[in-house]
């Protein structure tokens, strides 16, 4: 079936970098984007960026710029997304999400399970 | 950039009672907006698109209308396993994108 399955949970110390996967499955990897969304806890959605896996083109979210990037391995069907200078507010469940058109839109069709990331010294 | 608001940003309802969010963007976005379920400790899920459009498997007691600036999610008979956070998401401005800030839905 259909599905992304991101990497496990992980603790990291303020400014450490991270780096989390996100393995597609159940359909032709290069056809779809892939996003990434963050929740701190509490809190609502934040949209991060985008990855287009046939180009490798990638697109960040102005607040993320600098210290955000997302690349893919297509050999392996797989996105990352690395986020540098860490700081505590960076505390958060990431997502990654599979971008669909349809009647003309995108929208987020295929949702990870989530991957909770800590920042703690 | 493109803001989106929700309203309210909670709300208590009986079960078989009919469910209104609002959701506002802050330019016109014609019908480039998406709904979305999360349910506790859940990923969220797709369940609007192009603003009235059901994704297939959705309960039909939830539709969407709404275009411009304006748009509105109705739970026309809501149901104990509707207990969720709900966000619209704009996605005119394609590949960004925003979501609202959520809506809490309770039982009462």
């Amino acid at each position: 079936q259909v599905q992304l399955v991101q990497s496990g949970a992980e603790v990291k110390k303020p400014g450490a970098s991270v780096k989390v996967s996100c393995k597609a499955s159940g359909y032709t990897f290069t056809t779809f984007d892939i996003n990434w969304v963050r929740q701190a806890p509490g809190q609502g959605l934040e949209w991060m960026g985008w990855m287009n896996p046939n180009s490798g083109n990638a697109g960040y979210a102005q607040k993320f710029q600098g210290r955000v990037t997302i690349t893919r391995n297509s050999s392996i069907t797989t996105v990352y997304m690395e986020l540098s200078s860490l700081r505590s507010d960076d505390t958060a469940v990431y997502y990654c999400a599979r971008v669909k058109v349809a009647a003309g839109t995108d929208a987020f069709d295929i949702w990870g399970q989530g991957t909770i990331i800590t920042v703690s010294s | 950039d493109i803001q989106m608001t929700q309203s309210p940003s909670s709300l208590s309802a009986s079960v078989g009672d009919r469910v209104t969010i609002t959701c506002r963007a802050s330019q016109s976005i014609s019908r480039y907006l998406n709904w979305y379920q999360q349910k506790p400790g859940k990923a969220p899920k797709l369940l609007i698109y192009a603003a009235s459009s059901l994704r297939g498997g959705v309960p039909s007691r939830f539709s969407g209308s709404g275009s411009g600036t304006d748009f509105t999610l109705t739970i026309s008979s809501l149901q104990p396993e509707d207990l969720a956070t709900y966000y619209c998401q704009q996605s005119y401005s394609t590949p960004q994108f925003t979501f609202g800030p959520g809506t809490k839905v309770d039982i009462k």
